[in-house]
């Protein structure tokens, strides 16, 4: 049962232009969710997290939008860079009795190709 | 200067055996987790240790023990390896232990198991 989705496993985008990664969810309790990128062979590195009090974050030119009535989020890469090819890991956490904890449920991935 | 590593990066073995993948964090953080990416690719966590005290701990057949000698290392242990088993282990760790503490990801073990 997969409570984070990335139905596209990949996408293909110029040098230059706009990335928009989609991930919807489906548990309404979820109230805090994340990006994570990882190269081959390397383990994920965080990229930029977003509060379910927020409907936008943005760290330089990557920016999270998040929709919770439509259980949606994305991340927009503007400009797109070469170097930005990667795998993009959405993930989101659970409001626990205890408070949000780290039990991170992560989707499948996209993988992103940024071509010069 | 690695904040996270994991010995060994790669390990084949033989199902029925016992192995163990090691796990050190230099970040100074309280919380470390070990994860599994199946061949799906769907990334899931396992464990949990906070001030070597588990935390969190999914549903995971009790072949997989961790063990956190002190808080810089979370080891994971399996005894009677399956072929299921085969899969990416991340280890990670992170200051705190809630949802807005970032974690931050070993390189990964690919264990094998033929």
């Amino acid at each position: 049962d997969q409570q984070v989705k990335q139905n596209s496993p990949s996408l293909s985008v110029q040098e230059g232009r706009i990335s928009i990664l989609n991930c919807d969810y489906t548990n309404s309790m979820f109230d805090y969710f994340l990006w994570y990128k990882k190269y081959p062979a390397e383990g994920p590195t965080f990229l930029i997290s977003i509060s379910s009090i927020k409907d936008k974050n943005e760290d330089g030119r990557f920016t999270v939008f998040l929709n919770k009535s439509a259980k949606h989020l994305s991340l927009h890469i503007v400009p797109s860079q070469p170097g930005d090819s990667a795998v993009y890991f959405c993930a989101a956490s659970p409001m626990n009795d205890g408070g949000s904890q780290g039990n991170l449920i992560f989707g499948k991935g996209t993988k992103l190709s940024v071509k010069p | 200067d690695t904040a996270v590593s994991q010995t060994p990066k790669y390990l084949v073995t033989q199902m029925g055996n016992d192995k163990s993948i090691k796990c050190e964090q230099n970040l100074g953080h309280d919380t470390m987790y070990w994860y599994k990416q199946d061949s799906k690719k769907f990334l899931k966590i396992m464990f949990s240790y906070n001030n070597k005290e588990l935390i969190i701990n999914e549903t995971v057949p009790n072949r997989f023990s961790p063990k956190s000698p002190d808080k810089a290392h979370l080891n994971l242990h399996i005894n009677s390896l399956e072929l299921g088993d085969s899969a990416v282990y991340f280890c990670a760790s992170s200051q705190g232990r809630g949802a807005w503490d970032t974690q931050y990801f070993g390189p990964g073990t690919r264990l094998t198991v033929l």
